[in-house]
């Protein structure tokens, strides 16, 4: 299975302001996805990233206030902009085992917005 | 949108006792995955069910799918106090890769 790191790992940012969560994989994948997980709850999907393409949105999910870049195959960043405290969440990229279709997750990034 | 149901919403277990969660879904699905999450830290992949499988096991773990009710069940057994997590439940709608999460059951084992 392939192995995702996260940084950072939490932070604790100020209303208005942006933050960039980088997401790096130990082998190269074609698709790369983007999760929030509000407090309690379960996890949705943002947005779908393919290297060399725009990420694809989910419902309730826009690129100015998440922009994400796909550099490379190995490589993503999800920025979190104008932030406010309901943009408080976990922040989870996964990759998917093209061969077996199982998905990996990253371990997270905690972001509080005060 | 979530497309699993999981139940119970939580469970409350003694170490060595067995435990079952349930996940519900709404449409026809390639495959369906449990995951484990401790203490708001990241997801760890347990198993993977495709939809022409019935049964599959991994260690301690049995999960069941029957695509015909909609539903797959986890099956831990001889739980551990290291089992106390949420478990989550995760289906591809169709498309391939994109997962839908149910709301999740959190299993405390308590020693």
């Amino acid at each position: 299975s392939a192995v995702i790191s996260q940084k950072p790992s939490r932070d604790i940012c100020q209303r208005g302001t942006s933050l960039t969560i980088q997401c790096q994989v130990d082998s190269q994948v074609t698709m790369m996805f983007w999760y929030r997980q509000q407090p309690g709850q379960s996890l949705t999907l943002i947005a779908t990233a393919n290297q060399g393409s725009e990420a694809t949105y989910e419902s309730g999910f826009v690129i100015d206030k998440f922009p994400i870049s796909r550099p490379n195959l190995t490589f993503s960043t999800l920025t979190v902009s104008n932030m406010s405290p309901e943009d408080s969440s976990i922040y989870l990229c996964s990759v998917e085992d093209g061969i077996a279709y199982e998905q990996y997750f990253g371990p997270g990034t905690r972001l509080t917005v005060t | 949108s979530q497309q699993g149901e999981e139940d119970p919403q939580a469970l409350s277990i003694q170490e060595g006792e067995n435990a079952t969660m349930n996940c519900s879904y709404k449409t026809s699905i390639n495959n369906l995955q449990w995951y484990r999450q401790n203490s708001g830290r990241g997801l760890v992949h347990l198993i993977l069910i495709r939809s022409n499988e019935r049964e599959k096991h991994s260690g301690r773990l049995r999960v069941t799918l029957d695509t015909s009710k909609k539903s797959s069940s986890l099956l831990i057994t001889a739980s551990r106090a290291a089992d106390t997590a949420s478990y989550f439940c995760a289906t591809d709608e169709g498309y391939g890769n994109k997962l839908v999460f149910g709301a999740g059951t959190i299993l405390r084992v308590k020693s």
